[in-house]
C-alpha cells in the first residue's frame, strides 16, 4: 500500500508562471509534511515544511498548502525560474513513520 | 562544511559479493538514515538510527545490516549482493526527531551484475 502518492510524474511550466506540485496521503494521523528538491547526481535538499496545525506555510517564492480533510498537500512556486527545474519529493509522516512520494520532475522552460 | 559524506560514489558488485557503504556526518546529529531509490520510485527507508548504539528497521531492510558505534558514522552493509539491490543509496541525518528536516549525502550508485 502506498502511503503517499504524487500522481504527476512530470510537469512543464513557462518561466514566470506558477508551478503547482501535488501530493496525496492516506493516513490522517500524519502530522508533519516536507518538500525536498533533487537535482541529478545529488542528494535531496530540504525545501519547505508544514505541520498539521497549519494550512499554509510560505518561504519566498515557495508556498506549501495543507488540506487535512482531503489528505492533500501542494507546493506552489511563483514565479517559476529555470533553476527550479528538478525532481520534487513530498515526505509525509508522524511518530516514527514517514514516507516519500515518487517525485514530480519539474521543467521550467525559459 | 562537509555535512553528510558518502563513499563510494559508484560501485559495481558481482552477485554474492559483499560491501559496506560508508556514511559520516559532522553536524552532531543523533538521527541517521539509509534510503534506496529505484528508477521512477520514491525513497524507501532501509534502516535508521536514533543515536549511537540504537538502530531500527525501515520499510525495506532485507539483505542489509547497519551499525552505529559513533554519532558520526552509520555504515550500511550488503551481504550476498543480489541484482534486486541495484539502486542509488542515500544516507541522511537530522538533528531532531524523525519527522524533522534531514540532510542528505550525494548518493552511492550501486550496480549488481
Amino acid at each position: 500500500d502506498q502511503q503517499v502518492k504524487q500522481n504527476s510524474p512530470s510537469l512543464s511550466v513557462q518561466e514566470g508562471r506558477i508551478s503547482i506540485l501535488n501530493c496525496d496521503y492516506t493516513n490522517s494521523m500524519f502530522d508533519y509534511f516536507l518538500w525536498y528538491k533533487k537535482y541529478p547526481a545529488e542528494g535531496p535538499t530540504f525545501l519547505i515544511s508544514i505541520s498539521s496545525i497549519k494550512d499554509k506555510n510560505e518561504d519566498g517564492r515557495f508556498t506549501v498548502f495543507l488540506n487535512k480533510s482531503a489528505k492533500h498537500l501542494s507546493l506552489h512556486i511563483v514565479p517559476s525560474q529555470p533553476g527550479d527545474s528538478a525532481v520534487y519529493f513530498c515526505r509525509v509522516g508522524g511518530g516514527n513513520q514517514f514516507y516519500f512520494g515518487t517525485g514530480t520532475s519539474l521543467t521550467v522552460i525559459p | 562544511n562537509a555535512g553528510v559524506t558518502q563513499t563510494p560514489k559508484f560501485r559495481i558488485l558481482k552477485i554474492g559479493q559483499s560491501m559496506t557503504l560508508q556514511c559520516t556526518q559532522d553536524m552532531n546529529h543523533n538521527y541517521m538514515y539509509w534510503y534506496r531509490q529505484d528508477p521512477g520510485m520514491g525513497l524507501k527507508l532501509i534502516y535508521y538510527s536514533v543515536g549511537a548504539g540504537i538502530t531500527d528497521k525501515g520499510e525495506v531492510p532485507n539483505g542489509y545490516n547497519v551499525s552505529r558505534s559513533t554519532t558520526e558514522d552509520f555504515p550500511l552493509r550488503l551481504e550476498l549482493a543480489a541484482p534486486s539491490q541495484t539502486s542509488v543509496y542515500f544516507c541522511a541525518s537530522s538533528g531532531g526527531r524523525v519527522n524533522t528536516e534531514a540532510f542528505f549525502g550525494q548518493g552511492t550508485r550501486l550496480t549488481v551484475v
